[in-house]
């Protein structure tokens, strides 16, 4: 089946700094990944869904410049956390959909990053 | 506005009995739905899924109902274990929206 790697699993920083979430789909190609975030006991909410090799669509009141995504290739999904400030520490978790032959995958999840900032 | 609602924030059962978990939906677009089982610190994994031209799937212990007049749907558990202790996040997609909707989770206790 398909497989979603993500990583780091956690990942505590300073203030002001930027941390780097990679979400790589190990066995299909990901022509589409989707980055979410779940604070504690709310719902997993969308944050930007990306294509390979276009810019990522953001959902309303997700910053772009604070938050940036890179797909750029079928296997690779980048999401960097520019800045970083407490009130982001939080759970991000990436999903991908693709394809490998002729299998479609859909919603393939990774397994999450639990980021704190300190 | 929220498009997918799990109104019972938890449920206990009791180790051998049904769990049911309940979805409700309001956008009448979404033609796929799916289950989720998710573990405190872990991504969510996927449990079962339907699409709108059915009204039942199963597999296993899991059986997933959709009432699409009532746009609701349900995922019973039978026999429930322990290990099936978790939150259950349902999810929706379809029209114009390829990405997933999810509601906000119940946490399920089986009980020995």
């Amino acid at each position: 089946g398909a497989v979603v790697s993500q990583h780091p699993s956690w990942v505590i920083c300073k203030s002001g700094t930027s941390v780097k979430i990679e979400c790589r789909s190990l066995d299909f190609q990901a022509t589409t990944m989707f980055w979410y975030r779940q604070f504690p006991k709310q719902s997993l909410m969308l944050m930007a869904t990306s294509n390979e090799g276009s810019k990522a669509t953001y959902e309303q009141g997700v910053e772009k410049d604070k938050f940036l995504i890179n797909h750029a290739s079928l296997t690779l999904s980048t999401l960097t956390v520019t800045s970083a400030h407490p009130e982001d520490s939080s759970f991000y978790i990436c999903s991908a959909t693709g394809s490998r032959g002729r299998s479609n995958y859909g919603y393939t999840f990774g397994s999450g990053t639990r980021l704190t900032v300190v | 506005d929220q498009q997918v609602k799990q109104n019972s924030p938890s449920l206990s059962v009791q180790e051998g009995r049904i769990s049911i978990l309940n979805c409700d939906y309001t956008n009448s677009m979404f033609d796929y739905f799916l289950w989720y089982k998710k573990y405190p610190a872990e991504g969510p994994t996927f449990l079962i899924s339907i699409s709108s031209i059915k009204d039942k799937n199963e597999d296993g212990r899991f059986t997933v109902f959709l009432n699409k007049s009532a746009k609701h749907l349900s995922l019973h558990i039978v026999p429930s274990q322990p290990g099936d202790s978790a939150v259950y996040f349902c999810a929706a997609s379809g029209g114009s929206q390829g990405n997933l909707i999810f509601g906000k989770g119940t946490k399920l206790s089986v009980k020995p």
